[in-house]
């Protein structure tokens, strides 16, 4: 069955890069496009960004000059890199695979808390 | 950006009515809109896709409708286990959300 998990650090320093990984299975990364969606404590949803089964990506044009997503496809895993981290960016961070027939998210993670603080 | 507005943000209902939330988009969509419902402490699960379809193993009693810049979401004969936040998605453009509605148990 599809699954997607994310991993990475549950605390970062401001001014710091996040990293964070999407693991999935289920799919392959060459036939659907993973997206990162976050949310903050109590708030709403806010899309990241994407990279697409062809492999280009697409970003949320307010954090594309901090943001950074990468795949390495043998391993099913995609990659977000986000520098100069603020208090701000301090959220739930879900992976979400896209549907067949549009750009919604059929299948999510379960999303890893990422806290910015010193 | 395309922007979603949402309303209401909260509401309140008894078991078994019908509940109605709604979307409006800042231009045409073209019902590429979608609608999920987020329990506490958990991922979002998709209910609706292009507007109106029912994602696969979602109640019956979940429906979606709409088109140009106004959508929405029904869900009749209200359950307990509906107790959550929705939030609908537009994808006609780079993805956007609304800002959710809290749905309580009066």
């Amino acid at each position: 069955q599809v699954q997607l998990k994310e991993s990475g650090p549950g605390l970062v320093q401001p001014s710091q890069t996040l990293s964070l990984t999407c693991t999935v299975s289920g799919f392959s990364l060459t036939s659907n496009s993973v997206h990162w969606v976050r949310q903050p404590p109590g708030k709403g949803l806010e899309w990241v960004g994407a990279i697409w089964s062809g492999g280009s990506t697409d970003y949320n044009s307010a954090l594309k000059s901090r943001l950074s997503i990468s795949r390495d496809t043998s391993k099913s895993q995609v990659f977000l890199k986000m520098n100069s981290l603020q208090t701000e960016d301090t959220a739930i961070y879900f992976c979400t695979r896209s549907g067949e027939l549009g750009y919604y998210f059929d299948y999510w993670g379960q999303g890893v808390m990422v806290t910015v603080s010193s | 950006d395309i922007q979603m507005t949402q309303s209401p943000a909260s509401l309140s209902a008894s078991l078994g009515e019908t509940v109605t939330i709604e979307c409006r988009a800042s231009e045409d969509i073209y019902n590429g809109l979608a609608w999920y419902q987020q329990k506490p402490g958990k991922s979002p699960q998709l209910l609706i896709y292009n507007a109106n379809s029912l994602h696969t193993g979602v109640p019956s009693r979940f429906s979606g409708s709409g088109s140009g810049t106004q959508y929405s979401l029904k869900i009749n004969s209200l359950q307990s286990e509906d107790v959550a936040s929705y939030f609908c998605q537009q994808y006609y453009d780079y993805p956007t959300f609304g800002s959710g509605t809290k749905l309580e148990i009066k």
